[in-house]
Parts: structure tokens; C-alpha cells; sequence
């Protein structure tokens, strides 16, 4: 079965500039992430949907950032305007549902430079 | 609130010997625990997890990991090393309710000396 998809793998911009990042989820998952992975840390979670419904965004912040998941499948996570200390490694996963433990599975990453 | 700490961001071992990285955690409700680990330029892959059937888990690539809840430790091991093992580690651990992301640990850079 085909894994979590996630584009552009790389992007640089701009301080100031906006960016978008797209993820497409393994097929009949329920339950999709957001994590960011700064560079010597472990992945930090954003933001996590249940279906198309946010059930924890307490870590996003949200003055910069925001995300969505029309129609419980694709998501797309925005940062406007970037910052410097948003240079880090944008990861996206997916599980079967949430509440038991269950695996998710992550895609490849994009990273993001800012300049 | 839910941390996990790993004790050691690099460690080096010969290859044949013994891997051991530790991971800590705290949580206020009986966790689910999970190691990750990340090759260079590739995503996470589950290693094992924990969700509270067997205490010792066995997961892939000859891996293992003890829960042992007095300690709040769930240490990776693996008899014997090999050079294909060198990558950085993620112990994690989420609450398993519905808000169920995972709250990861800085990592180990695990290096594996010929």
C-alpha cells in the first residue's frame, strides 16, 4: 500500500514570506498529524485531526500557523508570515483511528528553510 | 503533562556488541510507548511499541524494549550490533485517549564502530 505523501520535500524562502505544505494520508486513515522536527530535537506535535475535526491543536501557534483537512482526506498546513526559528523538518502521519495505541505512520518530511 | 527523556544524544558501540538506549517517561495515565527510529534523509519507522499487553516487547530488526512501569523506563536493547543499526533513535510516548500525539524524546545518534 502506497505510504503518508508529503510535498515539496524541500522549500526556501524568505523571512516575512508564507508557505504551504500538502499531505496526502495512507488511504481509510482517520487520523492525521502535524509534527515539526527542529534540527538536533525530536518531532514536535502541531496539530492532529480526527476525520476532518481538529482534536488537539494546543502546541500550533496559531498568530503563524494554520491547518486544514477538507473533506477528512488531504491536509494542508500554512505558515504566514515565516520566521527564522520555523527552519525545521515539517512531518505529516496518519493512523487507522486514535485512542489505542495504535501506529502512525509518517512521511518522507519537508524541510523548510527560512532565510 | 507527558516527557520522555533519553539519556545520551550520541552512542557508540562496536559492531557485534551490545545496543542499550535508555528512555525515560513520565505521564499521569498509563501510557503508550513507542520507539522510532530515523535513517539519514528518510522518515520515522516504528521500531516496537508498548500498549500494555506484554511488558517485554520484541519488535524489528532483532530489537527489544523492557517496560517496567516502577522505573517509568523503557530501555531498547539488541544482543548484538550491527553496522546497518547506525541512526538516531526516538523513544515516545502518548496518553492514548482520542488527543493521542505523540510527545517524543530528543533522540539518540546511535554509531556503530567496525
Amino acid at each position: 500500500e502506497a505510504g503518508v505523501a508529503q510535498s515539496p520535500r524541500y522549500k526556501i524562502i524568505e523571512k516575512r514570506q508564507s508557505v504551504a505544505f500538502w499531505c496526502n494520508p495512507i488511504s481509510g486513515h482517520a487520523t492525521l498529524y502535524w509534527y515539526q522536527q527542529i534540527l538536533g530535537q525530536g518531532p514536535k506535535l502541531l496539530i492532529q485531526f480526527q476525520n476532518n475535526g481538529v482534536v488537539d491543536d494546543s502546541q500550533l501557534p496559531k498568530d503563524r500557523f494554520s491547518a486544514e483537512r477538507l473533506k477528512g482526506v488531504d491536509s494542508t498546513l500554512k505558515i504566514q508570515p515565516a520566521k527564522l526559528e520555523d527552519s525545521a523538518v515539517y512531518l505529516c502521519a496518519s493512523s487507522l483511528a486514535s485512542g489505542s495505541g495504535g501506529e502512525q505512520f509518517f512521511g518522507p518530511g519537508t524541510r523548510l528553510t527560512v532565510l | 503533562a507527558q516527557s520522555v527523556t533519553q539519556l545520551g544524544s550520541h552512542v557508540s558501540v562496536s559492531e557485534g556488541a551490545l545496543v542499550l538506549l535508555r528512555c525515560n517517561y513520565s505521564s499521569s495515565v498509563p501510557p503508550y510507548l513507542f520507539w522510532y527510529v530515523q535513517y539519514p534523509n528518510q522518515g520515522l519507522q516504528l521500531l516496537l511499541k508498548y500498549t500494555s499487553a506484554a511488558t517485554l516487547v520484541k519488535g524489528i530488526n532483532g530489537f527489544e524494549a523492557e517496560f517496567k512501569k516502577s522505573e517509568t523506563s523503557f530501555h531498547l536493547t539488541k544482543p548484538s550490533a550491527h553496522m546497518s543499526d547506525a541512526a538516531e533513535y526516538f523513544c515516545a510516548v502518548s496518553s492514548g485517549g482520542g488527543a493521542d500525539g505523540l510527545t517524543f524524546g530528543k533522540g539518540t545518534h546511535l554509531i556503530i564502530q567496525p
